[in-house]
């Protein structure tokens, strides 16, 4: 039982490029999310999905896109880096839709130089 | 407006006394809170939480304290020792029209001296 995985766990981008970070978790979880956390700050909800075929966006969500086409997996995509949208970058799933049983992968370090 | 805030950003406790976190929060309709305690490199991890109806809730070494009237809520965590040294965040659940959201605190950094 892998938890929450995210990948990678470091990344290097210029501006302008794209790319996609990764997460997948094995707990059967329908709420997955993505939060990003700029130094000496909270996380910040970026997207998140209430199951298959469902998103939304938080309260940052420009400059990303995700989707969700199985109940495992929730990419975040970059279409356009910017210095900006350097950050630690954290995905999270849950059980429940009433916010308990959170668990958190543990990070993407990326940097957009 | 949705802000969960930190009054002390820097807390730093002498090994075996009581550490407090004190954490601020201004959405009067959450009705559940959590404390996640954050280590070096790593995501948030889980530590206790508690529904608006209650007033405290205690774990294994941590009391955490909500008072509604005030909209403040606490971390108290037990005989410190130096594994507790991290950064710890407040954080509320929203809830949104599908589900909810965590919306967290800036965050203390907890040290621990031995």
């Amino acid at each position: 039982n892998a938890g929450v995985t995210q990948t990678p766990k470091f990344q290097v981008l210029k501006t302008g490029q794209s790319m996609t970070l990764q997460c997948a978790q094995d707990m059967n979880h329908e709420y997955m999310s993505w939060y990003r956390q700029d130094p000496g700050m909270g996380l910040r909800l970026i997207h998140y999905s209430v199951g298959a075929g469902i998103t939304d966006q938080g309260e940052v969500p420009n400059g990303y896109n995700v989707s969700r086409s199985t109940t495992e997996d929730f990419p975040l995509r970059l279409l356009s880096a910017a210095p900006s949208q350097t950050s630690v970058y954290f995905c999270a799933s849950s059980y429940s839709n009433r916010g308990y049983g959170y668990t958190f992968g543990s990070g993407t370090r990326l940097t957009v130089v | 407006g949705e802000s969960v805030g930190l009054h002390l950003p820097t807390l730093s406790v002498q090994e075996g006394d009581n550490s407090i976190i004190n954490c601020a929060y201004s959405n009067s309709a959450s009705d559940y809170f959590i404390w996640y305690k954050q280590e070096s490199g790593k995501g948030p991890q889980f530590i206790i939480d508690i529904r608006s109806n209650m007033d405290k809730r205690q774990g294994q070494r941590v009391t955490v304290l909500l008072n509604k009237t005030v909209k403040h809520l606490s971390l108290q965590i037990a005989a410190t020792q130096p594994g507790d040294s991290a950064v710890y965040f407040c954080a509320e659940i929203i809830m949104w029209e599908y589900g909810n959201k965590l919306v967290f605190g800036a965050g203390t950094i907890l040290r621990v001296k031995s």
